[in-house]
């Protein structure tokens, strides 16, 4: 079965700093993608940014880019500039070729004024 | 917004009682899912459902049924409702996007607590 695993269970910034959220996952599969869903405090779910396995490229949308290797199965997250409303808990998931996805533990992030 | 809704979004129950969680859409996307969210162990699937009257089991079924009589309407059942079912409980949608990337969407949750 394949797990996902989130190191960090809480993580601070600076507004206007960097910072990075890790997230390790398992899998005998080749043909899979990642992603990153965000969780402010009204509890919504948001997707953030998504990754296919079988693209070198790293995705990026906006502030918020990943750090994609692949064959170390990581799959880190780093939001630039941060912003208040950046806050919240954040969610790695992993879904191989079916529908059903995986999610880490989560990690929440705190931005300090 | 992906046009998902749930019912009712807080409810407070008793030990022993039934309780059934809607998640209605409107865009008629096939496949459907109930997960729940706990403290430590981020979201965990349920149930899903493939189409109508087509479900399978996730990794936390024990305690839950759930039913598709049509597209738009996914319902997770309680049949009798205990402790350690009181939790968030999300339903999701799978879309389709480029490729044979689907990527999924949220409602916005019932909190449920079993008393």
């Amino acid at each position: 079965a394949q797990t996902v695993t989130q190191s960090q269970p809480e993580m601070s910034v600076q507004e206007a700093e960097t910072v990075t959220l890790s997230c390790t996952y398992d899998t005998s599969e080749s043909d899979y993608y990642l992603f990153w869903y965000k969780q402010p405090p009204s509890r919504q779910m948001i997707l953030v940014i998504r990754q296919e396995a079988y693209k070198q490229q790293n995705a990026t949308e906006n502030r918020f880019s990943v750090n994609f290797q692949k064959a170390a199965k990581s799959f880190s997250l780093k939001i630039s500039d941060s912003q208040l409303g950046d806050a919240a808990m954040y969610f790695c998931a992993y879904r191989s070729s079916g529908s059903r996805l995986t999610f880490g533990e989560g990690t929440q992030l705190t931005v300090n004024p | 917004d992906a046009g998902i809704t749930q019912s009712p979004r807080h409810k407070v129950t008793e030990t022993g009682t039934p309780v059934t969680l809607r998640c209605h859409q409107t865009e008629n996307h096939r496949y459907m899912y109930w997960y729940r969210q706990d403290p430590g162990h981020g979201l965990r699937l349920i149930h899903y459902s493939y189409g109508v009257k087509d479900t399978d089991k996730g990794e936390v079924s024990d305690g839950y049924s759930v039913s598709r009589s049509k597209t738009e309407d996914f319902l997770l059942t309680l049949e009798s409702a205990t402790s350690s079912q009181t939790s968030v409980y999300f339903c999701a949608i799978s879309v389709h996007r480029t490729g044979s990337s689907y990527e999924q969407y949220f409602g916005p949750g019932t909190r449920l607590t079993v008393t």
